[in-house]
């Protein structure tokens, strides 16, 4: 079955520290990979993807994400954290090739909080 | 490119009442619509998948005659949300995949506060 693990349900960091989320998936195909963010009250903004290529991806934001096939994993980092990246991350996985109906798959999320 | 909006942002209704929300693609064919809920804190849960001149295909435990899904044309899904109760009050994204859109990306709307009283 198709699924995503964000293990962490919530992380804090102080600013300027670097950060990373974690994000495990399962599934039977060439996954499709992302990261999304959402801001309180708001609707989802793609932060970065993978499908093939270099596995290590850059995003908006100073984002970046490495693909790890052999551990399943799509972490998600960056080196120095502005407290405007407070704000809920999710995972999410699809197959790679255009399969129509095929919806995203989800992880339950990981809540950033940045402190002072 | 690639916008999907959704409108109304914000509802509040009273309880009884039918609420329809639009998820509109902008700048490309949605060929396939998918609706999402989304409780306090909690992930996007996967309601409908919804494709333009056919039914919608419903998640399990998703009432259907609850949460009507149209979609009409090829840019503009709506969810109808009937005889709405408080329990029914949640964030619900919409998001649209489209002819030459590459992989299996979503863009998803800015989604729609339904609070029922």
């Amino acid at each position: 079955a198709q699924s995503v693990t964000q293990p962490d349900i919530h992380i804090t960091v102080s600013e300027g520290a670097s950060l990373e989320l974690r994000c495990n998936y399962s599934y039977g195909a060439t996954p499709y990979l992302f990261w999304y963010v959402q801001s309180p009250g708001q609707g989802l903004q793609l932060l970065l993807k993978y499908f093939s290529g270099d596995t290590l991806v850059q995003g908006i934001k100073g984002f970046e994400a490495e693909f790890k096939r052999s551990q399943s994993s799509f972490n998600l980092r960056k080196p120095s954290v502005h407290w405007s990246d407070a704000a809920e991350y999710f995972c999410a996985v699809g197959a790679f090739l255009n399969s129509g109906n095929t919806p995203l798959v989800f992880g339950k999320g990981t809540r950033l909080s940045v402190i002072a | 490119g690639a916008v999907v909006s959704q409108h109304p942002s914000r509802v509040i209704c009273k309880s009884g009442t039918s609420v329809k929300i639009e998820c509109r693609s902008l700048d490309f064919q949605a060929t396939t619509m998918f609706w999402y809920r989304q409780f306090p804190k909690k992930s996007l849960m996967l309601m409908a998948t919804s494709n333009e001149g056919s039914k919608a295909t419903y998640e399990q435990g998703v009432e259907k005659d609850k949460f009507l899904i149209n979609h009409a044309s090829l840019t503009l899904s709506t969810l109808t949300v009937t005889s709405a109760h408080p329990e029914d009050s949640s964030f619900y994204i919409c998001s649209a995949k489209g002819i030459g859109l590459a992989g299996n990306e979503q863009f998803f709307g800015p989604g729609t506060r339904l609070t029922v009283l």
